[in-house]
């Protein structure tokens, strides 16, 4: 069974400060999404990265995909109350199936 | 621009009764997929389909029968539900090709008493 763990599962931050989440397995994947939910709506693709080592920035956000592609990183720089919601990581099996993260949770307080 | 759609958003059931939710897409998208989500356990995958007339087992299969009649509808049947089948329950498509987002639904949370 794959699994991909991320880490921390909760996160409570002040607005400005920056935070890392990560997403970790010990399975190679063909690449890697990020996607954010909010309470009572499904989540939301933030990003794809493909190939190992890759960086992609979203404004504020930075995604960083393993050289392995066993992992990867989510850094958000100076949080605003509108970054809170669930982080989930989901790591592709072919072309059309993907393993979901266990979901980071972060609230940022004004 | 409707996107997913799923139906009903909420509902209670006994143990033993049975029930199928619909999700619709209008996007004419091929893949679409049938999700469970639990506190603490991320999104785990039930059923597949990645076109019309096919479908294929995820993770936790146990439980539920899904069919896929037309391209734009994807349905998840529990015959004979059971407490652990409480959970919030998302449908979600994409189109074909690697690497696709996948488009969700805005969930159906059960409640299997």
């Amino acid at each position: 069974t794959q699994l991909l763990e991320q880490s921390p599962q909760f996160l409570s931050i002040q607005e400005g400060e920056n935070l890392t989440v990560y997403c970790n397995s010990s399975s190679v994947f063909s690449s890697l999404q990020w996607y954010r939910q909010e309470p009572g709506e499904g989540p939301v693709l933030l990003v794809t990265v493909v190939t190992g080592g890759e960086v992609k920035k979203l404004k504020r956000l930075t995604f960083q995909f393993g050289d392995a592609r066993k992992d990867s990183s989510l850094h958000i720089t100076a949080a605003q109350p509108g970054d809170t919601g669930l982080y989930l990581c989901a790591g592709g099996i072919g072309t059309y199936k993907y393993i979901f993260g266990t979901g980071t949770r972060l609230k940022v307080l004004a | 621009n409707a996107g997913v759609t799923q139906t009903p958003k909420f509902r209670v059931l006994k143990t033993g009764q049975s029930m199928t939710l619909l999700c619709a897409q209008d996007m004419n998208h091929e893949y679409m997929y049938w999700y469970r989500q639990d506190p603490g356990m991320g999104l785990r995958l039930i059923h597949y389909s990645v076109g019309e007339g096919t479908t294929a087992k995820g993770e936790v299969p146990d439980g539920y029968n899904v069919s896929r009649l037309k391209k734009q509808n994807f349905l998840l049947g529990l015959e004979s539900a059971a407490p652990s089948q409480t959970s919030v329950y998302f449908c979600a498509s994409s189109t074909t090709g690697g690497n696709q987002p996948q488009h969700f639904g805005d969930g159906t949370r059960l409640s299997i008493l």
